[in-house]
């Protein structure tokens, strides 16, 4: 079983559409979770840090179930340029600073 | 934020030839860097963790002698690829931590390797 799970996609919507994306995690002792975004043959890029409470930027709210291991990432009104995969990122156990990638999900926003 | 560079941003070599990618912390000391690979329509893959000053630990299955760090300064780690075939070939990246507390890492840009 993979560390991390995600839906590779591709999610096709239409501009303004609401998408949700979901990822799971094996390790129970993990204590850090991010969405990353990651454009075409490009470096991945911080989209936001994942915290129990939920949270919120912008059209973006991440929210984080540690009883059931599973993050969710919502993108509201998706615009053109939300077209990316989407990496769900969780850290191994401890102050290592070791990340561990999902996948990642494509999201390709047509108008 | 912070910035990290990587260089070169691309390179094509020979079967056989060692190829040598630099990451470096442009505006911050980074005591820890790590090191990814990331084949074709696949996730990153940590390799290994550049520490300063002492050995580099690496992910199970990731070959030491192969995939040669140095990390001599808290600005720049060093990743030599050494005697590189065609299944080397891949986007590597590397990642700088501000410090042991922080969460969050920067990324490099990245480097292409074709290994002919």
């Amino acid at each position: 079983r993979k560390e991390v799970e995600q839906d590779p996609g591709p999610f096709n919507v239409p501009e303004g559409a609401t998408v949700a994306f979901n990822c799971t995690y094996s390790n129970s002792a993990s204590q850090s979770f991010f969405w990353y975004r990651q454009d075409c043959r490009k470096e991945p890029k911080l989209l936001m840090s994942v915290y129990s409470s939920g949270n919120e930027d912008g059209r973006f709210t991440a929210q984080l179930n540690r009883a059931s291991q599973y993050i969710s990432l919502l993108i509201r009104d998706s615009k053109l340029s939300d077209s990316a995969t989407y990496l769900c990122v969780v850290n191994r156990s401890g102050n290592t600073g070791k990340l561990i990638f999902g996948q990642g999900t494509t999201l390709q926003v047509k108008p | 934020g912070a910035v990290v560079s990587q260089h070169p941003s691309r390179v094509i070599c020979k079967s056989g030839t060692s190829v040598k990618i630099e990451c470096r912390s442009l505006d911050f000391q980074a005591t820890t860097m790590f090191w990814y690979r990331q084949f074709p329509k696949q996730s990153l893959m940590l390799m290994a963790t550049s520490n300063e000053g002492s050995k580099a630990t690496y992910e199970q299955g990731v070959e030491k002698d192969k995939f040669l760090i140095n990390h001599a300064s808290l600005t720049l780690s060093t990743l030599t690829v050494t005697s590189a075939h065609p299944e080397d070939s891949s986007f590597y990246i590397c990642s700088a931590r501000l410090d042991s507390r922080a969460d969050t890492q920067y990324f490099g840009p990245g480097t292409r390797l074709t290994v002919l």
